[in-house]
This record gives structure tokens, C-alpha cells and sequence, in this order.
């Protein structure tokens, strides 16, 4: 059952273009959604969210963009560093159920030189 | 900063055995999780707990898994027996009254 998905599982960018990650949900109950990082061997670390009242969100070089008839968000990263070579995780929760996240399968951001 | 931290980093164990892991989530926060991430597969949601009880749980968290936060500052997960697919790496996280979880760096479990 995956209700979040990440159908790109990996991509690979030149250092200062723009990185797009990819999300598509199917539960329409989910009114909050986040994007994690995550090293090896790591936690996944928070990056940016976005309630389903807003359709973006900026946060310095991420922005988060949100398409609810769509079902589809994506976390936009410019310009892209090195040092955000990582997975990517997008991940939803909705009112009432303690934040609990359902997360997308990852996908594996390589930036490279 | 405060930070979620886990212990053990990685733990072996023998299939059947009992395994407790072990996590302190920050301080002031009230809401905290289990997630599991078997190798090659996402982050999976095991239980969620509040106010002293469990207030959601997954599937996969069957009778052989358990919580407590014992003594109001760790939160510890056990597992009765277990299996060799219990091998993965469990994160323990926390979140203050909304937004965001902070999660831990994990804890490699091999089951042998």
C-alpha cells in the first residue's frame, strides 16, 4: 500500500543547476507533507514542510511546491551543492493521527562537480 | 542543539533473543515514534506514543514489540523474540506539541 510515492529512485545534477524531487500521494486525507534528507548511516533530517492550505514554501535554496488536485509535490533545491548529495525522502501525515509519517521510498539526489 | 539519541548504534543478536534499544528524545518534547527502515526499503512508521500510552500503531508492531518510557526520559523499544526480518535500522524520534519529528541516527539490528 503506498500511499506516498517517489517514483524517480535516483537523479543527478551539476553543482549550482536546480534539483526537482518528485512526490505523489494517493491518500487525499493527508494534509501535511515534509521532505527529510538522509545520510548514510543517519537520521532522516528535516528540511521543509508545507500544509495543504499553502500550494509553496521557501526556505533559502528549498522551496516546496504543492499541487493538492494533482496529488504531486516536489522540493525544488537551487542552486544545487555538493553537499546535497543525499536521499530524499517525502513523507505526509494527517490531522489526527499523533503525526504519524507515511514516507515515499527515497530518492537519491547525486550533485555533482 | 538537542538532539534525539540512540543506543545502541548497532546491535547483533541471535534469532529468538530479546532486544531492547534504547532512545532519549529531546527534552521538552511530548510525542514520540518508532520507525523502522529495512536495507533497500523506506522509512516504515512503527508505533507513536503519548502521555504515557501508545496512541497509534503499524502492523508490523505485533505482540512481540513493546514500549515504555520508563522513567520519563528514555523511551525504549523491545522485541521479544526476534526474527531475522527484524534486521533493519530503527529510528526513535520526537516532536514538541506540532510540526516537525526529530529523529535519531538509528540502530542497526542484525538478527543472525
Amino acid at each position: 500500500d503506498q500511499q506516498v510515492k517517489q517514483n524517480s529512485p535516483s537523479l543527478s545534477v551539476q553543482e549550482g543547476r536546480i534539483s526537482i524531487l518528485n512526490c505523489d500521494y494517493t491518500n487525499s486525507m493527508f494534509d501535511y507533507f515534509l521532505w527529510y534528507k538522509k545520510y548514510p548511516a543517519e537520521g532522516p533530517t528535516f528540511l521543509i514542510s508545507i500544509s495543504s492550505i499553502k500550494d509553496k514554501n521557501e526556505d533559502g535554496r528549498f522551496t516546496v511546491f504543492l499541487n493538492k488536485s494533482a496529488k504531486h509535490l516536489s522540493l525544488h533545491i537551487v542552486p544545487s551543492q555538493p553537499g546535497d548529495s543525499a536521499v530524499y525522502f517525502c513523507a505526509a501525515s494527517y490531522t489526527g493521527t499523533a503525526s504519524k509519517l507515511t514516507f515515499g521510498t527515497g530518492t537519491r539526489l547525486q550533485v555533482t562537480l | 542543539e538537542p538532539e534525539v539519541t540512540q543506543t545502541p548504534s548497532h546491535q547483533v543478536t541471535q534469532m529468538g533473543q530479546e532486544v531492547i534499544l534504547r532512545c532519549v528524545p529531546i527534552s521538552n518534547h511530548l510525542y514520540f515514534y518508532w520507525y523502522r527502515q529495512i536495507l533497500g526499503q523506506k522509512v516504515e512508521f512503527l508505533v507513536s506514543f503519548y502521555n504515557n500510552e501508545i496512541s497509534e500503531k503499524s502492523e508490523i508492531f505485533d505482540d512481540q514489540f513493546s514500549v515504555e518510557r520508563p522513567d520519563g526520559s528514555n523511551f525504549t523499544l523491545k522485541i521479544r523474540s526476534t526474527k531475522l526480518e527484524d534486521s533493519a535500522m530503527y529510528f526513535c524520534a520526537s516532536r514538541a506539541g506540532g510540526g516537525e519529528l526529530f529523529f535519531g541516527e538509528g540502530s542497526r539490528l542484525t538478527v543472525l
